[in-house]
């Protein structure tokens, strides 16, 4: 069956530190691969977006790795801050035709000061 | 710029009524738009892809005459939940994609949540 997974438990780390966060998926073929943030009561905000024929994408603070062989992504977020605090979603895109977005569960980030 | 606003942020009725959520795309077109629905602590599940001018595409296991989408504009696009129910009771989330865009990012509304008594 299809699967998308991301941990499920929050990740609690100090301020300073590097977060990292991982994206599984199984039986999928995306051609890309986005990654979101969401606060509470809010909708998600883009933050990067990777290709499958790219191994890295940088913004600021922010990596992402994509590997289509292990099928799975990884975002990071270097010097957190509190205000980094919040649940990030992986989704999947260009499976098909369409513009949809298959999205994961998300994983909730806890930045302690 | 991409600025996408949903309403209203929330709602709260009685078991029966039928509401509307609407969703504007304040400073671009959008000739596709996507309905999701959330659960608390969970994914967001895909319910339909609304295009301009055309009917909505529905995902498997979503009711088209319970949710009926209407996009009669490139700004605008609309939920309505029919005779609503306790069960429908969940937060409601519109995207919309610039027009042209393949794998670009949705741009997505607040959120409506939706509390049925």
């Amino acid at each position: 069956s299809q699967k998308i997974e991301q941990n499920s438990e929050a990740l609690n780390i100090q301020e300073g530190k590097t977060a990292t966060l991982t994206c599984n998926y199984t039986n999928y073929s995306p051609a890309y691969l986005q990654w979101y943030r969401q606060d509470p009561g809010r909708g998600p905000v883009f933050l990067l977006l990777i290709r499958e024929n790219e191994k890295e994408k940088r913004k600021e603070r922010l990596k992402v790795t994509f590997d289509t062989t292990l099928k799975q992504s990884l975002f990071h977020i270097t010097a957190s801050q509190p205000a980094d605090s919040a649940t990030y979603l992986c989704a999947l895109g260009g499976m098909d035709s369409s513009y949809k977005l298959i999205f994961g569960s998300g994983t909730r980030l806890l930045v302690r000061p | 710029g991409a600025v996408v606003s949903q309403h209203p942020s929330r709602v709260i009725c009685k078991s029966g009524t039928s509401v509307k959520i609407e969703c504007r795309s304040l400073d671009f077109q959008a000739t596709t738009m996507f309905w999701y629905r959330q659960f608390p602590k969970k994914s967001l599940m895909l319910m339909a892809t609304s295009n301009e001018g055309s009917k909505a595409t529905y995902e498997q296991g979503v009711e088209k005459d319970k949710f009926l989408i209407n996009h009669a504009s490139l700004t605008l696009s609309t939920l309505t939940v029919t005779s609503a129910h306790p069960e429908d009771s969940s937060f409601y989330i519109c995207s919309a994609l610039v027009e042209g865009a393949s794998n670009q990012p949705q741009h997505f509304g607040d959120g409506t949540r939706l509390s049925i008594l």
